[in-house]
């Protein structure tokens, strides 16, 4: 069963406006950590933000904030303030906490275009 | 964080050539691990690198087409053997840290088998 999932593959944003990125998870582990990955064309993963499943607040990076909401499993992603140089790809991820292995699982990713 | 290098940074290879990637981060980290992505799609675990012994490997991974090395705590090699054009992919060192559960990644190796 797919854990991960991104149903927008790809957006459009005006630059210097907000864009929200969709992601909802599954997991039965109440221990468990989600994270947002940029991916540029040069191909490296590029760490943004962190949640964890315990925190009680929404994370917030800078330009980059979560939109936690436990009771509906969504972890999306809002950029502020659109810039040319975040067009790329996004991937949501997660990984379960609990027991041994932590393996992180990534969704499918969204193509985020920033339109001048 | 980490600094995670990776050498090489991209390849073009031959068809039934092998070639080994390297994996060097700036401090001890607990776990490393190996992804690949193929060319438009999202990333997918190889396995997890073990520090003294025998990695991990996920469904459809096997030591055989992908050993794997990791002899301390900084550093890990990937080998992608007898390669064909399919194995043309991004191949993405990873590593968790002992102080939390963040995971950060490596520039990655860009592969192309001809």
């Amino acid at each position: 069963a797919q854990k991960i999932t991104q149903t927008q593959p790809g957006m459009f944003v005006q630059e210097k406006e907000a864009v929200t990125l969709d992601c909802t998870y599954d997991t039965s582990d109440p221990s468990y950590g989600l994270f947002w990955y940029k991916q540029p064309s040069s191909g490296e993963m590029i760490f943004l933000i962190y949640q964890g499943s315990y925190d009680q607040q929404n994370a917030t990076e800078g330009r980059y904030s979560l939109n936690f909401q436990k009771a509906r499993k969504s972890a999306n992603l809002v950029i502020s303030a659109s810039q040319l140089g975040d067009s790329a790809m996004y991937f949501c991820a997660m990984r379960e906490l609990s027991g041994g292995y932590q393996k992180v699982t990534f969704g499918t990713g969204t193509k985020l275009q920033v339109i001048p | 964080s980490a600094v995670i290098s990776q050498k090489p940074s991209r390849d073009i290879c031959q068809r039934g050539t092998s070639l080994t990637i390297q994996c060097q981060v700036d401090s001890q980290v607990t776990m490393m691990f190996w992804y690949r992505q193929q060319p438009g799609q999202s990333l997918t675990l190889i396995a997890t690198a073990n520090q003294g012994s025998e990695a991990t490997y996920e469904s459809g991974f096997v030591i055989d087409k992908f050993p794997i090395s990791r002899p301390n705590l900084t550093f890990s090699t990937l080998t992608v053997s007898n390669m064909s054009p399919e194995d043309s992919s991004i191949y993405l060192c990873s590593v968790a840290m002992a102080q939390g559960p963040k995971q950060y990644f490596g520039p990655g190796t860009r592969l192309t088998v001809t």
